[in-house]
């Protein structure tokens, strides 16, 4: 079995100030990682992935993350928001063995204010 | 480039009333199609998928079914439509010999009143 912790429901920013959204996850094989970003009413859509190589990915929109093998985690970065980031992210992993099953965790509602 | 169309935007139906959402990929052949649920309080969650055409995969038991007539259309259908239906409903592509990079569609927002 797997699962998908993401550790802040909701995460306040100020514009310009860094952030990072929290994920970790459980499983017995190996993974591959994703971020995905939900503006209101709309569809997913993929900010970056980890699939093999380094463990340093970089995304659309400035955003950055880091697979950490040992705490099992991809914590998600950005140094400086825009008010534009204001979204709900999804953490993603898909077993090595499963195929192309997303599984998602709960969601991270970031605020951006001036 | 590849595009993804879903229809309608939203939705609101009866309790008992039969589903029909649409689903259809440009600019590409022979894609893998997803459809998940975004319910509140229970996240988002993988449906069905398919490979090809006539090939479902069901991931969760329920009233829904799902059927792909095309090679780039993928159809989400219920004969009665229950209140635990409502939810942001998304499809997804990937491409046949890629399925870990899935690209989403703007969604159906359902309502069952």
């Amino acid at each position: 079995a797997q699962s998908v912790t993401q550790l802040d429901s909701q995460v306040p920013v100020f514009e310009e100030a860094p952030v990072e959204l929290r994920c970790n996850y459980s499983s017995s094989v190996s993974v591959y990682l994703f971020w995905y970003v939900q503006y209101p009413n709309q569809g997913l859509q993929l900010l970056l992935k980890y699939l093999s190589g380094s463990t340093l990915v970089k995304g659309i929109n400035g955003f950055e993350a880091e697979f950490n093998k040992s705490q099992t985690s991809f914590h998600l970065r950005k140094p400086s928001v825009h008010i534009s980031d204001t979204a709900e992210y999804f953490c993603a992993v898909i077993r090595a063995d499963s195929w192309g099953k997303l599984q998602f965790g709960a969601g991270t509602q970031v605020v951006v204010t001036p | 480039s590849q595009t993804i169309h879903q229809w309608p935007a939203t939705l609101v139906q009866p309790v008992g009333s039969p589903l029909s959402l649409e689903c259809t990929v440009e600019g590409t052949s022979n894609p893998n199609l997803y459809w998940y649920r975004q319910a509140a309080g229970r996240g988002l969650q993988l449906l069905f998928y398919s490979v090809g055409i006539g090939q479902i995969s069901s991931e969760v038991p329920q009233n829904l079914s799902a059927s792909r007539p095309q090679d780039r259309q993928f159809i989400l259908s219920s004969k009665k439509l229950l209140l635990s239906d409502s939810g942001f409903y998304l499809c997804a592509w990937s491409d046949g010999n890629h399925p870990y990079e899935q690209y989403f569609g703007p969604g159906t927002r359902l309502t069952v009143t």
